[in-house]
């Protein structure tokens, strides 16, 4: 079975730009989360998304969105660009049987450096 | 504070068992501990995750005391291909991993 996979690998953008990631989680997950690594900050989680609604947040500015589609794949986008958003950006997917944590399966993560 | 604690680093011996301990103390009762490692800056790979009894599988096993404000992950024979950050997070029911510094484990020949 695939794993998740994300796209693009790495991104080059400037300051002021917007961004969107691409995540595809393992077949029949239907839960996606997002992460966001940075060597000061460590992993940090972004947001979760299940059945096409966000349903939980973590505590970033309203410049990091996302979405879901009907088929679980996820998109983020980051709007209005700093220095400090470069990082790497890691997408997660579990099946979420419900009634408790479900193992998360993470992607290679996108690479985003911002000038 | 809903991180964890792990010391940052370790070195272990080629064919050894690694110990990697991991305080939680402020876990709550229906918070799961879940390991994961990374290793060169790609995804973290999942490795196990207990509740309060102790687990096993192919990889690893997973100790967790009594009180479970700690738990220590066990890799019974470290290879130079354990060498990674391995990551002791916090699982709720909102899929919601809360990690903290982890430790990055050197095996040497």
């Amino acid at each position: 079975k695939a794993g998740v996979t994300q796209t693009p690998r790495y991104l080059i953008k400037t300051r002021g730009q917007q961004v969107t990631l691409s995540c595809s989680p393992i077949s029949g997950h239907r839960s996606v989360s997002w992460y966001q690594q940075t060597p000061g900050q460590g992993l940090q989680f972004l947001f979760e998304y299940f059945s096409e609604t966000q349903r939980n947040k973590g505590n970033f500015p309203g410049r990091f969105s996302g979405r879901q589609f009907s088929n679980s794949r996820s998109e983020m986008n980051v709007s209005t660009l700093e220095l400090g958003d470069s990082a790497l950006y890691l997408c997660a997917s579990s099946f979420d049987l419900g009634g408790g944590p479900d193992t998360q399966y993470f992607g290679p993560g996108t690479r985003l450096t911002v000038l | 504070d809903a991180k964890t604690t792990q010391p940052p680093s370790m070195d272990c011996a080629e064919g050894r068992a690694a110990n990697l301990p991991c305080n939680h103390s402020t876990i709550s009762g229906n918070e799961y501990v879940y390991w994961y490692r990374q290793i060169h800056s790609q995804g973290p790979q999942y490795i196990i995750h207990g509740l309060k009894n102790n687990e096993t599988n192919e990889m690893a096993s997973l100790i967790i005391t009594e009180d479970r404000k700690s738990s220590t992950l066990i890799l019974p024979h470290a290879t130079l291909r354990d060498t990674a950050v391995y990551y002791c997070t916090r699982n709720n029911a909102g899929n919601m991993l809360t990690f903290g510094g982890g430790t990055r484990l050197m095996v040497k020949p």
